[in-house]
């Protein structure tokens, strides 16, 4: 079945260092790929999307890139700030069935210091 | 316009007993689904619904059930609670005309079963 692999946290980072989460998937169809982030307490927040290959998700200095030869969709960002600090889920969403489910990674959980 | 809502916002039950969570979609949107999150782990898909009926089921057992009202708001029922059943309960909707597969999440529901 579909599946989602994230890098294991926590990802301990100071400010203005370069970020990168890596994500991998397995899916049987062609699905869309998303990065969610959640904050403490709080719900998911979506931060960036790609429906295809080759397409680029970008938000807030976020970036990702849907590579299909090698089924990641890497997260970046060049330069973290504290309020980056949260917990980033990777995800895919296809159809079945007549209707369709998100699957989502473990999570990372990234600090940022000051 | 509102986003997703849900409630209660949080829920104490005692093992043995039933819940009821409630979730009301952003205005438009036909679709709703749920995710379960324990603490520490990515969202599980448990229901999606579409036009009052359910488009798919993730892996959980008969205990749990859900139903879509004609205003489009949903209910997740869970019976005979279990400690395992605690979690942060997440509802989702999905509007058409909205990004392929893209999802927009309500602040949850956080179950405690003692």
């Amino acid at each position: 079945g579909d599946s989602v692999t994230q890098m294991e946290g926590p990802v301990t980072l100071s400010e203005e260092a370069f970020l990168t989460i890596n994500c991998t998937y397995t899916a049987t169809g062609y699905p869309s790929l998303f990065w969610y982030v959640q904050y403490p307490g709080e719900g998911l927040q979506l931060l960036l999307k790609a429906t295809k290959a080759d397409d680029k998700g970008s938000n807030k200095g976020f970036e990702a890139t849907y590579r299909k030869e090698t089924t990641s969709f890497h997260l970046e960002k060049g330069s973290v700030q504290v309020s980056d600090s949260a917990v980033y889920f990777c995800a895919l969403s296809d159809r079945n069935t007549g209707g369709f489910k998100t699957i989502f990674g473990a999570g990372t959980r990234l600090f940022v210091k000051a | 316009d509102a986003g997703v809502t849900q409630s209660p916002t949080h829920l104490i039950k005692t093992r043995g007993q039933q819940v009821t969570l409630r979730c009301s979609p952003i205005s438009g949107h036909k679709s709703v689904s749920w995710y379960q999150q324990v603490l520490g782990q990515g969202p599980q898909f448990i229901f999606q619904y579409y036009e009052k009926e359910e488009r798919g089921r993730g892996n959980f057992p008969d205990r749990f059930s859900a139903r879509q009202f004609p205003n489009y708001s949903s209910e997740l029922n869970v019976n005979a609670l279990l400690l395992g059943d605690s979690a942060l309960y997440l509802c989702a909707s999905l509007g058409a005309g909205t990004g392929r597969y893209e999802q927009y999440f309500g602040p949850g529901t956080r179950l405690t079963v003692t």
